[in-house]
């Protein structure tokens, strides 16, 4: 199996501040690198698919980068509503896969 | 507006049969556009795909669980379900269902999730 390591697994910030969360996998993975927000006792949604597309309704201050093995995720200027567990998955194969959970938490 | 709807008992006796259906509304199960598929969230940890099928009930499943899981589609009621046999305290999670289209492995929509708790 592919394993995606996040980093940090918890991360504090501010309203307004830009954060940036990584995630890597253990082999290559091309592009095939998706982010999801969940909030407590919600399901996943899906941000961000294929490294760097906006899903649609996701506001523009998220944003992806990465290939093959190393990726981040950016929020440009935290928003009240955007604290939350970030988790990546990889979609290259199966079996998909995600990331153990970064957790932002508001300073 | 698409929605899925996970159902079925939350309390599982340990090596017994955990099963669960989602029912799909707004949107039709058939489509050859989309695999329907399991997740599952242990309490306070993170997320393990458990495996998705095709109208045309083609299969995938994660390697892990494949000798104990099942997924079935019944295209008539616009449902999807997931069997899981000889369960343990391990397998006590919250259990969503997913949408996925054919291209990317994304999930795109899930459902609100389930709680099974395996306890005897």
């Amino acid at each position: 199996d592919i394993q995606m390591t996040q980093s940090p697994s918890s991360l504090s910030a501010s309203v307004g501040d830009r954060v940036t969360i990584t995630c890597r996998a253990s082999q290559s993975i091309s592009s095939y690198l998706n982010w999801y927000q969940q909030k407590p006792g919600k399901a996943p949604k899906l941000l961000i698919y294929a490294t760097s597309s906006l899903q649609s309704g996701v506001p523009s201050r998220f944003s992806g980068s990465g290939s093959g093995t190393d990726f981040t995720l950016t929020i440009s200027s935290l928003q009240p509503e955007d604290f939350a567990t970030f988790y990546c998955q990889q979609s290259y194969t199966t079996p998909y896969t995600f990331g153990q959970g970064t957790k932002l938490e508001i300073k | 507006q698409l929605q899925l709807q996970a159902s079925g008992p939350g309390l599982v006796k340990p090596s017994e049969t955990l099963s669960l259906t989602c029912t799909v509304s707004g949107g039709s199960i058939s489509s050859s556009s989309y695999y329907w598929g399991w997740i599952r969230q242990p309490p306070g940890k993170g997320l393990q795909w458990i495996g998705d099928i095709y109208y045309s009930g083609r299969a995938y499943f994660n390697p892990s669980l494949k000798s104990r899981v099942t997924i079935s589609v019944d295209s008539s009621k616009n449902q999807f379900s997931l069997i899981l046999s000889s369960v343990t305290a391990a397998d006590t999670a919250v259990y969503y269902c997913a949408r996925r289209p054919t291209v990317g492995g994304l999930f795109d929509y899930w459902g609100q999730g389930t709680l099974v708790t395996v306890s005897s």
